[in-house]
């Protein structure tokens, strides 16, 4: 079945350390996404990425870094610049990115700082 | 600047009865998508129907359609036959087109038994 996997599900860091979450799809498609959700909130783009080796930041791209080695993997790393990283963390990916294309998520990783 | 307004933070609704969850979106676009995702308790977000600014018929999708104004610049989600399982949190988003998705900050709905 293709799809999108994320990993960990859980996953908690403490002060200072940096973490990856990983994201990995198996449709095919050529753009990849990646949002933060806070409690009661709706989707916040961190990053995206058109085609390989290819990113742009989002909105809220500040503590973050991302990689585009492979057009099946997206993985992000939270690093210790970011002040307040525990949150719901969602990967996407689309076709293309033109207004008809409609994003597909990951299941998600809920992230936790001690 | 795109935006997408839900103005319900909550919604009860009966098992079996329809309900509508509002969206109302402000775009200087001509050209742009409108989306409804459903995100249960597990956290992942369920793409559930999508329609297109230039498409005159409401999309449906087994017993989901969608209320599109375009004039109101309103486009609601209806879910008929309401089931327990519906209860979740609901995200409307629009996209005009590039990468930027905006999405509002959800509803949630409750479905009594």
């Amino acid at each position: 079945d293709g799809g999108i996997t994320q990993s960990p599900k859980y996953l908690f860091r403490k002060e200072g350390q940096n973490v990856t979450l990983s994201c990995e799809q198996n449709l095919n498609h050529d753009a990849m996404y990646w949002y933060r959700q806070d409690p009661g909130q709706g989707l916040r783009l961190i990053y995206y990425s058109q085609i390989v080796n290819d990113f742009q930041k989002g909105d809220i791209a500040e503590g973050y870094s991302v990689s585009r080695e492979k057009k099946e993997s997206f993985p992000l790393t939270v690093t210790s610049a970011q002040k307040n990283p525990t949150a719901f963390y969602l990967c996407a990916s689309s076709i293309g990115s033109g207004n008809t294309d409609t994003q597909y998520f990951g299941p998600g990783t809920r992230l936790t700082v001690l | 600047a795109q935006k997408i307004t839900q103005t319900q933070p909550g919604m009860f609704v009966q098992e079996k009865e329809a309900v509508t969850l509002d969206c109302t979106y402000d775009t200087s676009d001509q050209s742009y998508g409108l989306f409804w995702y459903k995100q249960p308790s597990s956290g992942e977000m369920i793409f559930l129907i999508y329609q297109g600014s230039y498409d005159e018929q409401n999309a449906t999708e087994g017993r989901y359609s969608l209320n599109f104004q375009k004039a109101r610049k309103s486009a609601n989600l209806v879910i008929s036959a309401s089931q327990l399982g519906d209860s979740a949190m609901y995200f409307c988003a629009i996209n005009t087109g590039g990468f930027k998705t905006i999405f509002g900050a959800g509803t949630r709905l409750f479905v009594k038994a």
